[in-house]
């Protein structure tokens, strides 16, 4: 089993649409969480950092439920600039894991 | 402020060749990691180095090493190519107890 699993994807939304990102990770000893969002052909830049009790960025929420091991990231009123792949991230020790990305793609 | 970088941004290797990546981290940060990233996958961890030692190793063969030095900056070798090494290789930094990492623009190595 892979350490950090997302949604296959892509998602093909129209622009002001809502879409959400789920991602679930095994281990349970993970201290740290992210999404991380990368252009094609591009390094993945930090999107931002996700906390237990919930943190929102402008049109980004991020949620982290420990319990479940399951981490989200919503995105309300899509742009084309949003277009891109999310990658979810967890910390255990120094390493970052990365999942397989979900790409999004907003139309006009 | 300069942030990660990375060089070079391509390379192209035949099979069985040796290859060496370079990296200086963002200023002000001491700790370096690798990643490998092959295509359509996400970024997997290949060692961090902090100190001038391999802190950390991810699931990579010996053929992979790595060295930092004393200014921070770092190298990645990777000794016998095989195709399967193709890929993107990322560069993160970070400042020792912080979470937050800053990726280069990445070396886009290609084996033949």
């Amino acid at each position: 089993r892979k350490e950090v699993e997302q949604d296959p994807g892509p998602f093909n939304v129209p622009e002001g649409a809502t879409v959400a990102f789920n991602c679930t990770y095994s281990n349970s000893a993970s201290q740290s969480f992210f999404w991380y969002r990368q252009d094609c052909r591009k390094e993945p830049k930090l999107l931002m950092s996700v906390y237990s009790s919930g943190n929102e960025d402008g049109r980004f929420t991020a949620q982290l439920n420990r319990a479940s091991q399951y981490i989200s990231l919503l995105i309300r009123d899509s742009k084309l600039s949003d277009s891109a792949t999310y990658l979810c991230v967890v910390n255990a020790g120094y390493a970052l894991n990365f999942g397989k990305g979900t790409s999004l793609l907003v139309t006009p | 402020d300069a942030g990660v970088t990375q060089s070079p941004t391509h390379l192209i290797k035949t099979r069985g060749q040796q290859v060496t990546l370079r990296c200086s981290p963002k200023s002000g940060h001491d700790t370096v990691s690798w990643y490998q990233q092959a295509l359509g996958q996400g970024p997997q961890f290949i060692f961090q180095y902090y100190e001038e030692e391999e802190r950390q190793r991810g699931n990579f063969p010996d053929r992979f090493s790595g060295h930092q030095f004393p200014n921070y900056s770092s190298e990645l070798n990777v000794n016998a190519l095989l195709l399967g090494d193709s890929a993107l290789y990322l560069c993160a930094s970070s400042l020792i107890g912080q979470n937050e990492a800053f990726f280069g623009q990445g070396t886009r190595l290609t084996v033949v």
